[in-house]
C-alpha cells in the first residue's frame, strides 16, 4: 500500500486480556519496526525486523509481549495478560533495508487502554 | 548506547516569531540525525535528517536544522513559526556503528503556535 497501515486504531481491553496489534508495511520495506509510545516518555523501541533475519527483541518489556512477522510483511505484536502500565499509543515503522539512513516511515498507531 | 536530550517540554512561540527547538545527542561513533513531527492522532512525519555533508539541513514545510558536532546537537529552526506548526516535534539519533539499525527517539517537544 501507500503507507504503513495499522489496526485496530483504538483498543480498549480488560486487565488479563491478551490483544493482538496489526501492521502492514510498505511493500518492498524490508525492515518492520515496534515502538511504543507513552504520555511524557518519548519513544521506547520494542522489536526490530530485517528481512528473513532473526529479530532484535531488545527491546520487549517482558515475556508477555511478542511479535511475529509473516512472509516478510504483515507483522503482529501480541501482548499476553494485559495490565494497566501496558496502556500507550503502539507505533509500528518500516523502511528499505539500511533503512534508518532514509529514516522510518510511521503509521497512525494503535491506541491501547487496559481498563 | 544511543540517546537524545530534548530538554524543554514545551515550546511557545508567536507566529511569525523564530522557532527553535533544541536536541542534543550521545552517540558512539558517528551519528545519523532526525527530525521527526506528529500532528494529533498521527504517526510520525519524517521532516529532515543529516547524513554527511552540510551542516545546515533543509527539510519540509521550511524547517531546518544545523548539525553541530562540537556540541553535539542538532536544533530544530524555522524562521516563521506557522500556528499550523503546533504539534510534537521528536528528535532520533542513530550510531553509524555496523549493524545498529535502531533510532533512538527523544522525548519529544510539544510547539504551541500562538496566533
Amino acid at each position: 500500500g501507500a503507507g504503513v497501515s495499522q489496526s485496530p486504531s483504538n483498543k480498549v481491553t480488560e486487565k488479563g486480556k491478551d490483544v493482538e496489534l496489526r501492521c502492514d508495511p510498505i511493500s518492498g520495506h524490508t525492515a518492520l519496526y515496534w515502538y511504543r509510545q507513552s504520555l511524557g516518555q518519548g519513544l521506547e523501541f520494542l522489536i526490530y525486523f530485517q528481512g528473513n533475519s532473526a529479530p532484535d527483541k531488545s527491546g520487549l518489556p517482558s515475556d508477555r509481549f511478542s511479535a511475529e512477522r509473516t512472509g516478510g510483511s504483515v507483522s503482529t505484536l501480541t501482548i499476553q495478560r494485559t495490565q494497566q502500565e501496558d496502556s500507550a499509543v503502539y507505533l509500528c515503522a518500516s523502511s528499505h533495508r539500511q533503512g534508518s539512513n532514509y529514516g522510518y516511515t510511521f503509521g497512525s498507531g494503535t491506541r491501547l487502554t487496559v481498563v | 548506547a544511543q540517546s537524545v536530550a530534548q530538554p524543554e517540554d514545551q515550546v511557545n512561540v508567536a507566529e511569525g516569531n523564530p522557532l527553535t527547538v533544541k536536541c542534543t545527542y550521545s552517540v558512539s561513533g558517528n551519528p545519523y540525525l532526525f527530525w521527526y513531527v506528529q500532528y494529533p492522532n498521527r504517526g510520525l512525519q519524517f521532516l529532515l535528517k543529516y547524513i554527511t555533508g552540510d551542516n545546515l539541513v533543509k527539510g519540509s514545510y521550511g524547517f531546518e536544522a544545523e548539525f553541530n558536532k562540537s556540541q553535539t546537537s542538532f536544533h530544530l529552526k524555522k524562521p516563521s513559526a506557522l500556528v499550523s506548526d503546533s504539534a510534537l516535534y521528536f528528535c532520533a539519533v542513530r550510531d553509524m556503528g555496523y549493524g545498529n539499525n535502531r533510532l533512538a527517539f527523544g522525548k519529544g517537544n510539544q510547539v504551541v503556535v500562538i496566533p
